[in-house]
């Protein structure tokens, strides 16, 4: 049982540049999560799915695109790479959001991405 | 969503209990209070989580007052690789819990 995987763990990109940040599960959790992480902060939520086919936006999500087109996949596009995107991204997913069957969030390595 | 508030930073020795509070005054009924770890470069990890009184696994015990507004995530004799930062999150009822991450508090354990 993997978890959650995250693919590639480190990456350089230079500024204007395109890349997709890939994360599978195996766990088959209907709710995934797409978090980056600046330096010294907390989380901050970028896109979410509750199910394949549906996708919902965070509290920063320009700059970014998503899909869910299978249970196991929600990779996290971005389009023209800027500085600003420098961070570590997290995805995560659970299994269920109901009150106290929520037992927790599983995440990935990460993914430490910087923008030059 | 319920708002938490913990302290930034703590420090502590190692073999000494440590205790972290979480406030969140305005919890839900419904609201279940989880507790994460994060190591440097790695993802947030569950530890606990409690709805009120007191919840204990292997890792650490959570209390839970009556009023259910404030929350203590207990560290039994912390040793070097407890330091982390440390998130209270708040949430759960609804059907529509997007969890959010604090700044959490960054526990230094000291030889």
């Amino acid at each position: 049982n993997a978890g959650v995987t995250q693919t590639p763990k480190f990456r350089i990109l230079k500024i204007g540049q395109s890349m997709t940040l890939q994360c599978t599960q195996d766990m088959n959790h209907n709710y995934m999560y797409w978090y980056r992480q600046d330096p010294g902060m907390g989380l901050k939520l970028i896109y979410y799915s509750v199910g394949a086919g549906i996708t919902d936006k965070g509290e920063v999500p320009n700059g970014y695109n998503v899909s869910r087109s299978t249970t196991e996949d929600f990779p996290l596009r971005l389009e023209l790479a800027a500085p600003s995107q420098t961070s570590v991204y997290f995805c995560a997913s659970t299994v269920d959001l109901r009150p106290g069957r929520n037992y927790g969030y599983t995440f990935g390595s990460g993914t430490r991405l910087t923008v030059v | 969503l319920a708002k938490t508030t913990q302290p930034i930073s703590m420090d502590s020795y190692e073999g000494q209990e440590v205790n972290i509070t979480c406030s969140h005054n305005n919890i839900a009924t419904n609201d279940y209070i989880t507790w994460y770890q994060q190591f440097p470069s790695q993802g947030p990890r569950f530890i606990i989580q409690g709805y009120k009184t007191k919840v204990t696994n292997e890792v650490a015990s959570l209390f839970i007052p009556a009023d259910r507004k404030s929350s203590t995530l207990s560290l039994p004799r912390v040793s070097l690789s407890d330091t982390a930062v440390y998130y209270c999150l708040v949430g759960g009822s609804g059907g529509s819990y997007i969890p959010t991450f604090g700044r959490g508090t960054s526990l230094i354990v000291h030889p």
